[in-house]
C-alpha cells in the first residue's frame, strides 16, 4: 500500500495562508490524494481530493506536483477554527483499505 | 438528515465483558467503516463493509466482530473486552470509496 509522509506539526498566524505538505513517493496511477481534518474531540471531516490537476473548493485548495509524488493543502486565510489535525491519505477508485497516518497538527496563533 | 450517529457516546467495561457499538447512517450509503483512534495516533481501520450483508477485515480486526444486516446499520462487537481495547471508536460511511462521513465517536474504557 502506498503511504504518505507529513510533518508532525505546523504553526500559522491567523489570517495568513497555510501550506501543509504531503509526500507520497510510491503513489500509483490509480491513487487519488485525499485530505481530511479532525477538530478536537470530533470525528474527521473531508476537506478535498484530487488526482492530477489542482483543485479548489470552499474550504481549501489542493496543489499536486507534476510527478504526483507530493501535494500541498492550502488554506488561504487561516482562522482559529482551522486548528486541527490534517490527514493526507491515498484512495483508489475501487475500495481499498484506508490508512490514516498521524497527520499534521496545525496550530493557529491569534 | 442526522448523518452518521453512534450509540453509545461513552462506555466503561470491565475486562471480559462484551458489548456492541451501533452505527447508523441515513444517507443510503453503500460503504461503512469502523475505526479506532488511540491518543496521539491516527485512525486505524478495524472492519468495513461495501454493502448490506458484507463485511471485511481492516488493519486491526483482532478481538472485534461486525455485522451489516441492514444497509443503514453497522454493528461492532467486542466479545471479551480487554484493556488494550480502550480507545475512541469512530464509524464512517460513504457512497463510494471517496468522501467519508464520520460519526461523533464512542469513548470506550476497559478496566
Amino acid at each position: 500500500d502506498a503511504k504518505t509522509t507529513q510533518p508532525n506539526s505546523m504553526e500559522s498566524n491567523e489570517e495568513e495562508p497555510v501550506h501543509l505538505p504531503c509526500n507520497h513517493s510510491t503513489i500509483s496511477g490509480t491513487d487519488y490524494i485525499h485530505w481530511y481534518r479532525q477538530l478536537p474531540s470530533q470525528g474527521p471531516e473531508y476537506v478535498i481530493h484530487g488526482l492530477t490537476s489542482n483543485v479548489n473548493n470552499r474550504m481549501a485548495s489542493l496543489a499536486i506536483a507534476e510527478d504526483r509524488k507530493s501535494s500541498t493543502l492550502i488554506l488561504h486565510r487561516a482562522t482559529l477554527r482551522d486548528a486541527a489535525v490534517y490527514y493526507c491519505i491515498l484512495l483508489k477508485t475501487s475500495y481499498d483499505k484506508v490508512i490514516f497516518g498521524p497527520g499534521t497538527s496545525l496550530s493557529v496563533i491569534p | 438528515n442526522a448523518g452518521v450517529t453512534q450509540t453509545p457516546k461513552f462506555r466503561v467495561l470491565k475486562t471480559g465483558q462484551s458489548m456492541t457499538l451501533l452505527c447508523a447512517q441515513d444517507m443510503n450509503h453503500e460503504y461503512m467503516y469502523w475505526y479506532r483512534q488511540d491518543p496521539g495516533m491516527g485512525l486505524r481501520l478495524i472492519h468495513y463493509s461495501v454493502g448490506e450483508g458484507t463485511t471485511a477485515k481492516g488493519e486491526v480486526p483482532d478481538g472485534y466482530n461486525v455485522s451489516r444486516l441492514k444497509k443503514q446499520n453497522f454493528l461492532l462487537g467486542l466479545e471479551s473486552a480487554a484493556p488494550s481495547q480502550t480507545s475512541v471508536y469512530f464509524c464512517a460511511s460513504s457512497q463510494t470509496s471517496y468522501e467519508q462521513y464520520f460519526g461523533p465517536g464512542t469513548r470506550l474504557t476497559v478496566t
